[in-house]
């Protein structure tokens, strides 16, 4: 069964400095990953994915991720991070059974303090 | 362009109860899921659909049902509501299966659902 781990609840960084949200899964095969962003009172927004190739992943709004088999890990950063960041992030891994379905870590709270 | 529509916003129901969550989108999307959102524990999968008139069960189905008549709509049913479903609700949708590959979910703004 596939898995996936948010190990901060709350991640805290000053504007202006770089950001890292961690994840790290575990699944049978080859991994499909992604990256979620929930601002308060709305639905999921797509961030980035990693499905193969390159395993630095840019995506939405100078994110960017980082694919690390050997560590089962793929970890969301940002060089300069915006008060506008704050928000719930989420990984999450594709499932085993064929079609589109998610399943999610339990999420990160990153505050970006001014 | 709308994406994915959900209704209503906000809910509140008595033990027992039943109500249905709708869930359109205007995207022709092959794929529709409903997730439940609760804190410290992400977001969960209730039921998905891969095409018309194909469901399936997630990792949380009981006490709910779903039906898939035409592409755009894929409503939630709530059999007998419980306080434990006290939850938020969403609802996403996707171009294709995983012969499309990792295709991205577009998700509704949420339903917010309490139970007494």
């Amino acid at each position: 069964a596939q898995s996936v781990a948010q190990p901060e609840d709350q991640v805290n960084v000053a504007e202006g400095n770089p950001l890292t949200v961690k994840c790290t899964y575990s699944v049978s095969g080859n991994p499909y990953l992604f990256w979620y962003v929930q601002y308060p009172n709305r639905g999921l927004q797509f961030l980035l994915k990693y499905i193969t190739g390159d395993n630095l992943v840019k995506g939405s709004y100078g994110f960017e991720a980082e694919f690390n088999k050997s560590q089962t890990s793929f970890h969301l950063k940002k060089p300069s991070a915006l008060v506008s960041d704050s928000a719930l992030y989420f990984c999450a891994v594709r499932d085993q059974t064929g079609a589109n379905n998610l399943f999610f870590g339990t999420g990160t709270r990153l505050t970006v303090i001014p | 362009n709308a994406g994915v529509t959900q209704t209503p916003k906000f809910q509140v129901l008595k033990t027992g109860q039943s109500m249905t969550l709708q869930c359109a989108q205007d995207m022709n999307h092959e794929y529709m899921s409903w997730y439940r959102q609760d804190p410290g524990m992400g977001l969960r999968l209730i039921h998905y659909s891969v095409g018309a008139g194909i469901t399936d069960q997630g990792e949380v189905p009981n006490g709910y049902n779903v039906s898939r008549s035409t592409t755009e709509d894929f409503p939630l049913r709530l059999l007998s509501a419980a306080p434990s479903q006290t939850s938020v609700y969403f609802c996403a949708s996707s171009a294709g299966t995983v012969r499309s590959g990792a295709n991205v979910l577009t998700f509704g703004a949420g339903s917010r659902l309490t139970v007494l």
